[in-house]
């Protein structure tokens, strides 16, 4: 069963950094892309960054490019994102999600979403 | 980028009745050389992440009930879902795949029982 589990989310004050990860299992982690996805409170979904299955390729979005970086370690089946400089309108739920279809590294959907960990940035 | 459209965003249905939810894309999803429009469907439940109902804008996933169906090609899409059940209750986004990032989806159609 594939399971994604995130964690590190927090209260934060603006300027301020936070390391988020995911945990996965069910699936051969190193074969897939994953991408972290937010949720901004009532608010719609939004895409933030993806890496490769290997971790040599890597996109993010406008709004957190230079800021956020993400990275993977396939030896612990784990995704990470490193916020940094972050502001009131990163708060949001932060998910990590699974491409449906291994080994590409782009034209991501996603099949299996972890639960999400709130970030929030405010004074 | 592309800037995916639905509409309406809420909508409110009978129990057995049909709900048809559009995504309109600021530009075609279909890619020529293999014939396909790089067009998902997601339901959102509230409390929960999404779930992926419907990929290459009309392929049902595993275990997704007839009752919903994908169509559209290029620019316009559509969500159906033939026979409202009250679980159906949710929000419903599309998303682009098209492409290099980003993948952006629509603002979300929220459904409920009339």
């Amino acid at each position: 069963e594939v399971q994604l589990l995130e964690s590190g989310g927090n209260l934060v004050q603006p300027g301020g950094s936070l390391r988020l990860s995911c945990e996965a299992s069910g699936f051969t982690f190193s074969s897939y892309a994953m991408t972290w996805v937010r949720q901004a409170p009532g608010k719609g979904l939004e895409w933030v960054s993806d890496i490769s299955g290997s971790g040599e390729t890597t996109h993010y979005a406008d709004s957190v490019k230079g800021r956020f970086t993400i990275s993977r370690d396939n030896s612990k089946n784990t995704l990470y994102v490193q916020m940094n400089s972050l502001r009131a309108d990163d708060t949001a739920v932060y998910y990590c999600a699974k491409d449906r279809v291994a080994g590409r590294t782009i034209n991501h959907y996603f099949d299996f979403w972890g639960q999400g960990t709130l970030v929030t940035v405010s004074s | 980028d592309f800037v995916m459209t639905q509409s309406p965003d809420s909508l409110a249905v009978s129990l057995g009745e049909r709900a048809t939810i559009n995504c309109k894309s600021s530009r075609s999803v279909l890619y020529s050389f293999n014939n396909k429009n790089y067009l998902a469907w997601y339901q959102q439940k509230p409390g929960q992440p999404p779930k992926l109902l419907i990929s290459w804008a009309s392929t049902r996933e595993s275990g997704v009930p007839d009752r919903f169906s994908g169509s559209g090609s290029g620019t316009d899409f559509t969500l159906t879902i033939s026979s409202l059940q009250a679980e159906d209750v949710a929000v419903y986004f599309c998303q682009q795949f098209y492409g290099t990032p980003p993948y952006t989806f629509g603002q979300g159609t929220k459904l409920e029982i009339k």
